[in-house]
Formats: structure tokens, sequence, C-alpha cells
């Protein structure tokens, strides 16, 4: 499952499928960028990060794609399982602030 | 071992009240912050403290004051209660200065007014 466009509110995917959360940062000078997964009840948790200077960045079942041209990023999600249910957000990092796109919730499908 | 830690977790009040949110972190970072997170699940930045120092102040009512006694603590006290004031507050802390490192999460505090 893929989500498209600047924002997409929900991502239903079937067990052991990819998904592909997208997600769009408004600052060209941001340097540092993050995948955070929110749980139910739960504060936002480190998925993955990535710096200005790196295009693409593996992690274990997840990949971190950066395209500064057009100011996009995404986080692929290998062989979805059904724990990655929660909310998804990306985050940019310019200065002292850390500011954070609206969230895509992924739900995964048995 | 909780790196950072908020308390209440809950806090039901009623309009017109202050109230104060505390949060510590143990993870030796030079920068804390305060978001709220509305019903929409979206997370917006409302302070930000880099060594006990007032950094970023999003346009955020007066009514709210943030205060850093140490670089550990950042607690944000609420005067006169509103209804729009209810969400979920997260305090935060990363580390600016040098390498840059993710920013870390508390629990969140639930702000019900009523």
């Amino acid at each position: 499952g893929e989500s498209v466009g600047l924002h997409l509110p929900t991502l239903s995917v079937q067990e052991g499928d990819n998904s592909i959360i997208n997600c769009a940062y408004s600052n060209s000078a941001s340097d540092y960028f993050i995948w955070y997964k929110q749980e139910s009840g739960k504060g936002p948790q480190f998925i993955i990060d990535i710096r200005s200077n790196m295009d693409k960045r593996q992690g274990q079942r997840v990949t971190v794609l950066l395209n500064k041209t057009v100011k996009h990023l995404s986080l692929q999600i290998a062989a979805t399982q059904p724990g990655d249910s929660a909310v998804y957000f990306c985050a940019e990092k310019n200065d002292y602030k850390l500011s954070f796109g609206a969230g895509t919730t992924v739900t995964v499908r048995a | 071992d909780t790196a950072v830690s908020q308390t209440p977790k809950y806090l039901v009040t009623q309009m017109g009240n202050d109230k104060s949110i505390k949060c510590e972190q143990n993870l030796g970072h030079d920068t804390m912050y305060w978001y709220k997170q509305d019903s929409k699940k979206f997370l917006k930045i409302m302070f930000s403290y880099n060594n006990k120092e007032l950094i970023i102040n999003e346009t955020v009512p007066n009514r709210f004051s943030p205060k850093s006694p140490d670089k550990a603590h950042l607690n944000l006290h609420i005067n006169s209660l509103e209804l729009g004031d209810s969400a979920v507050y997260f305090c935060a802390s990363s580390q600016m200065g040098g390498m840059n490192t993710e920013a870390f999460f508390g629990q969140g505090t639930r702000l019900t007014v009523v």
C-alpha cells in the first residue's frame, strides 16, 4: 500500500505487503529528517532518521528516501506486520525547531 | 529507566483554572520542547529551550508560560484555562549542539478542560 500526494490521512495495507508513506516537507534549509511512529496512548517513537547529505538510509525492515529537489521524504516498511499499525509522522529540523508533518494512520489488515 | 517523563498523565480541570505540567529528561540533552497534539493528531511545536534559554515561541498565547529551572527540566504553566486548550501535550528533548539526535518524547499529558 502507498500514501500519495501531499498528505493522506490513512493507509490500509495487507499484512505481509510493503507499505510506503509519503511526506512533503516545507523548508529547503532543513538538514535533518526523522520518521516517528505513534501508537495509541503513547508518545511518538523514533523509527529512522536521515541527514540532508544522504538520499537513502536503511534500517531493520524500514527504508527512508529523501529527495531534496522536490522536498519529499518517504518511509518504506517491508513485510508490514500488525504491530506496525500506528500513526506515522515525518519531522524536519531547521535550527532549533523540529516541525512535524500531518500524520498518516496505517492500518494493517490480517 | 524513563528517558523523558512528564506528569501528570491525565489532567481534568475547569475553565478558568491554572495548571502546571512537569517534564524531566535524564538523557543529558541540551534542548527541550513542548508540543500540542490536537484531536486530529497534528503535532504543533509550542516552545523550544536550549540550555535553559527560550529559543522558539510559536505564537502561543501568553497564558502559557514555560519555565526551565535547569537543562533537565521544562515545565509548562497554563493560566485561565479555556476549552480550546484541551489536547495532549508532549514534552521532548534532543541534542542540538554538535551532531544532531532525534527528539525523545514523553508519554504525554491529556488535558481536558470542562
